[in-house]
């Protein structure tokens, strides 16, 4: 099974900071990549799918290929507090990452 | 865009079953895969099953295979999950999912608002 790794697990950050968050897989799924926002309480949303493509906001960027990938958010905005999780869907089912919370 | 509406959540002894329901709308329920995913209390999220489009095959996580069946109704744009044997581990948020295939699997676009199982 492909095991996908997340870092930091806690994020903490200010308004109007530029945050990145890394996946690592345990071996390669290509750009079969997908990176989720989840709010308290809510269901996670597809913010980025296929590595790169952008879902909801251009603030909102993903990079990478292979075994390691990036998301990064620029001038954080008080609606991106959340945690973030990562998906490979290389193979099926998919495994998730462990998610990182993005703290004030 | 579509909607997902999930049901069924309760709170069951160890070794009872239960049954989700999972109401579709707003787009062709046949044409999509569709699944169910958990997350466990305060944890991070677990895919559990797939139905895949059309009369697809089904899959399942190693954790609950033998013990769950994922089944839809078409007629009833419903998709359903029964749950056998079930555990204290099996505790947790439970959302259906619209499948988008990759490669040889697939990510959830379209989420429902998640129905709470308690086992205890």
């Amino acid at each position: 099974d492909i095991q996908m790794t997340q870092s930091p697990s806690t994020l903490s950050a200010s308004v109007g900071d530029r945050v990145t968050i890394t996946c690592r897989a345990s071996q390669n799924v290509g750009h079969y990549l997908v990176w989720y926002q989840q709010k308290p309480g809510k269901a996670p949303k597809v913010v980025i799918y296929q590595a790169s493509q952008s879902r909801v906001s251009s603030r909102i960027s993903g990079s990478g290929s292979g075994t390691e990938f990036t998301l990064t958010i620029n001038s954080l905005q008080p609606d991106d507090f959340a945690t973030y999780y990562c998906q490979e869907y290389s193979t099926y089912g998919g495994t998730f990452g462990q998610g990182t919370r993005v703290d004030i | 865009e579509g909607q997902l509406s999930e049901s069924g959540g309760a709170l069951v002894q160890p070794g009872k079953p239960l049954t989700l329901s999972c109401v579709v709308s707003g787009f062709t329920f046949i044409t999509y895969g569709m699944s169910w995913v958990r997350q466990l209390p305060g944890k991070g999220l677990e895919w559990v099953a797939t139905s895949g489009p059309g009369v697809g095959r089904t899959f399942y996580a190693d954790s609950v295979k033998g013990r769950f069946n994922i089944s839809r109704d078409v007629s009833r744009d419903t998709l359903f999950l029964q749950m056998n044997s079930l555990t204290v581990e099996d505790t947790a948020v439970y959302y259906c999912a619209r499948d988008i295939r990759g490669h040889e699997g697939w990510y959830f676009d379209l989420w429902g608002r998640g129905t709470l199982v308690s086992v205890s």
